[in-house]
């Protein structure tokens, strides 16, 4: 079982909806998470982090985070045509208190918005 | 805004030769990873350097070394290339006060 786990999709979404990506991990001493964008062929970009539990907003962007049932959820609102890429959750694992901050990554979730 | 430079983009190898990817950070950014990722996977961690010291290890193979520089940029070497190691090489930066890492345009390593 991989520690990251997201749906690999694809997931389906028209143009103006909202999409919603899911993350769930293994590690209760995970302390930062983060979302990023990669379009095929291209590197990863980084469109949220979220350290705490609750919600943070940036724009169209949405992260949840809920420790205690170790999930991070991504909403994408208005969602656009160029908004369609994969998008991938990683974690930062804390392993007996020291981080050097390398992610794990999730398998990816492939979303398309069709117009 | 200066980001991730990684050179080459692209580089064409034959089966045992060498390699060697270069990686410079955002300025001011300390802490550099390089991370692996091939057809259809998420990418893997490879290796770390905080401050010119290498500060965590992950899946990479006894083949492959890396070092940091005092200027803070770093090299991938690769030697005795297996058809295996044909992936997408990222190299990534952060602020060591910082979690955000930030990745560079990668490079495509091909071997044949």
């Amino acid at each position: 079982q991989k520690e990251v786990e997201q749906n690999s999709g694809p997931l389906s979404v028209p143009e103006g909806a909202i999409a919603s990506l899911n993350c769930t991990y293994s590690d209760r001493g995970s302390q930062s998470f983060f979302w990023y964008r990669q379009y095929s062929g291209k590197s990863p970009e980084l469109i949220m982090s979220i350290y705490s539990n609750g919600d943070k907003e940036d724009g169209r962007f949405t992260a949840q985070l809920n420790k205690a049932s170790q999930y991070v959820s991504l909403l994408i609102r208005d969602s656009q045509p160029s908004d369609s890429a994969t998008y991938l959750c990683a974690v930062n694992f804390h392993a007996g208190g020291t981080s050097y901050g390398k992610l794990t990554f999730g398998q990816g979730t492939i979303l398309t918005v069709h117009p | 805004a200066a980001g991730v430079i990684q050179s080459p983009r692209h580089l064409i190898k034959e089966k045992r030769e060498t390699a060697t990817l270069k990686c410079y950070p955002i300025p001011r950014h300390d802490t550099v990873y390089w991370y692996q990722q091939g057809p259809g996977q998420d990418p893997q961690f490879l290796i770390s350097f905080y401050e010119k010291m290498q500060s965590d290890k992950g899946s990479i193979p006894d083949r492959f070394s890396a070092q940091q520089f005092s200027d803070y940029h770093s090299e991938l070497n690769m030697s005795s290339l297996e058809l295996g190691d044909s992936a997408l090489y990222f190299c990534a930066s952060r602020l060591a006060e910082r979690y955000e890492q930030y990745f560079g345009p990668g490079t495509r390593l091909t071997v044949t």
